[in-house]
């Protein structure tokens, strides 16, 4: 299995829709999550961390389920500028993190 | 907005040759990172840096990859003897625990390209 998973897409979304992306981890003993944008061939930017109690920043909201081993991140009102590639990140120990390969959204007019 | 720096933005060089690319972290972060992203897949852990010393590596960091933080601001990542496959782009990150999240910044990145 591999440590950090995710759905590649694309989603092809029209503005202002709402999108799910969801990540499972590999590690019940992880402690950081993080979801980062990536633009094409631009270094990720953080998005937000992802904590036990769920967390919520203006259109996004991003969940943690322990039990399940996964995380999502809910995009409302999606915005053309939201077109980007969507990086789950997961520590494995305790300095080491491990990206996903990312879910590619595409939010048309 | 304070912001975590790379250079060269490029590095062209042969097989066989050493390489050193170099960031300069956001100054009051004390955890420093080096990622590899080759082109079109995903983004790879090489190595964490705390403290003047490794704190954890990935098995892509091996002998011939080294880190330095020379003299308090650089953080360099040096390769000894590049190969063809060592061609992707170069993250540098940084992090300031204390916030207790781990949260990292990248920089804009360094393409290698090994000729």
């Amino acid at each position: 299995r591999k440590e950090v998973e995710q759905d590649p897409g694309p989603f092809n979304v029209p503005e202002g829709a709402t999108v799910a992306f969801n990540c499972t981890y590999s590690n019940s003993a992880s402690q950081s999550f993080f979801w980062y944008r990536q633009d094409c061939r631009k270094e990720p930017k953080l998005l937000m961390s992802v904590y036990s109690s769920g967390n919520e920043d203006g259109r996004f909201t991003a969940q943690l389920n322990r039990a399940s081993q996964y995380i999502s991140l809910l995009i409302r009102d999606s915005k053309l500028s939201d077109s980007a590639t969507y990086l789950c990140v997961v520590n494995m120990d305790f300095n080491k993190f491990y990206f996903g390969s990312g879910t590619k959204l595409n939010v048309k007019p | 907005e304070p912001e975590v720096t790379q250079t060269p933005s490029h590095q062209v060089t042969q097989m066989g040759q050493e390489v050193i690319l170099r960031c300069v972290p956001i100054s009051n972060h004390l955890y420093f990172y080096w990622y590899r992203q080759i082109l079109g897949q995903k983004v790879e852990f090489l190595v964490s840096f705390y403290n003047n010393e490794i704190s954890e590596k990935s098995e892509i960091f091996d002998d011939q990859f080294s880190v330095e933080r020379p003299d308090g601001s650089n953080f360099t990542l040096k390769i000894r003897s590049t190969k063809l496959e060592d061609s992707a782009m170069y993250f540098c990150a940084s992090s300031e625990p204390g916030q207790g999240s781990y949260e990292q910044y990248f920089g804009p990145g360094t393409r290698l390209t090994v000729t």
